[in-house]
C-alpha cells in the first residue's frame, strides 16, 4: 500500500538558517511527488512537484527538493529561511493508477528571529 | 489560482443532523476530491470523482456520501453527523497536465458537530 512518512512533526529554525524537511514514501512504482504548504486557516498551495527527469526540482519561494529513488525520499530544502515561511508543510505521493494522492501527516515549521 | 469554491466556509451543526458541503470549480477538471484534515493525520481521502456520476471511496468514507451531477459541482453529505466528523474538509481538483498530475485545493470548510 502507498504511504508517506514525514518523521518530523515540528521543526524550529532561526531566520536565515537553512532548512531541510524530510519525506519518505512507499510505492511500488515511480511516483509523482509533491510538496504543499499550508498557512493557518488557508488551503494547500503547491510548492513543487516531481514527475520524471531531473531529480532536483525547483519550486516557488526559493524551495527545492531532491528525489532519491534508492532512499525512497523526497526531502524539501531551502538555503535561507524567512519568517514568512512559518507554516505547515505536507509531502504527497500521486498514484498513477486511479489518480489518487496520499499525504504525509505534515511538518509544522516555526521560524524564530 | 485554480477556481475552486467551497461552501460554507464554517458550519456548526448538531449530532444526528444531515450536512451537505459543496465544492464548485470553474476549471472543467475531470477529477475532484474530498479530504478531511485532522491533527496528527494529515489529509485523508474521503471520496473522489472521476467524472459526472462517477465516484469512488477513499480511505475514510464511512458515514459520508457524495454526488456529482455536473462537472463543476461535487457535494459531500454527512447523512447523520457525529462528533467524530468534526474536522476541516478540503475539496481538491486535479489538473492533468499530460505528463503528470497535481491537485489544487479549496480554502476548506471547518465543520463542528456538537
Amino acid at each position: 500500500a502507498q504511504s508517506v512518512t514525514q518523521p518530523d512533526i515540528h521543526i524550529t529554525v532561526s531566520e536565515g538558517a537553512s532548512l531541510e524537511l524530510r519525506c519518505n514514501y512507499s510505492y511500488g512504482a515511480t511516483p509523482y511527488l509533491f510538496w504543499y504548504v499550508q498557512s493557518p486557516g488557508q488551503g494547500l498551495q503547491l510548492l513543487l512537484k516531481y514527475f520524471s527527469g531531473d531529480t532536483l526540482v525547483q519550486g516557488i519561494k526559493g524551495f527545492e527538493a531532491e528525489f532519491k529513488r534508492s532512499q525512497s525520499s523526497f526531502n524539501l530544502r531551502k538555503p535561507s529561511v524567512h519568517w514568512s515561511d512559518a507554516a505547515e508543510y505536507f509531502c504527497a505521493v500521486g498514484v498513477r493508477t486511479g489518480n489518487q494522492f496520499y499525504f504525509g501527516t505534515g511538518t509544522s515549521l516555526t521560524v524564530i528571529p | 489560482d485554480a477556481g475552486i469554491t467551497q461552501s460554507p466556509r464554517h458550519k456548526v451543526t448538531e449530532t444526528g443532523t444531515p450536512v451537505t458541503l459543496r465544492c464548485h470549480q470553474t476549471e472543467n477538471h475531470r477529477y475532484m476530491y474530498w479530504y478531511r484534515q485532522d491533527p496528527g493525520h494529515g489529509l485523508r481521502l474521503i471520496h473522489y470523482s472521476y467524472g459526472v456520476k462517477d465516484t469512488d471511496k477513499g480511505e475514510v468514507s464511512d458515514g459520508y456520501s457524495v454526488s456529482r451531477s455536473k462537472t463543476e459541482d461535487f457535494l459531500l453529505t454527512l447523512e447523520s453527523a457525529t462528533s467524530s466528523q468534526t474536522s476541516v474538509y478540503f475539496c481538491a481538483i486535479e489538473d492533468t497536465a499530460g505528463r503528470g498530475t497535481e491537485a489544487f485545493f479549496g480554502q476548506g470548510t471547518r465543520l463542528t458537530v456538537v
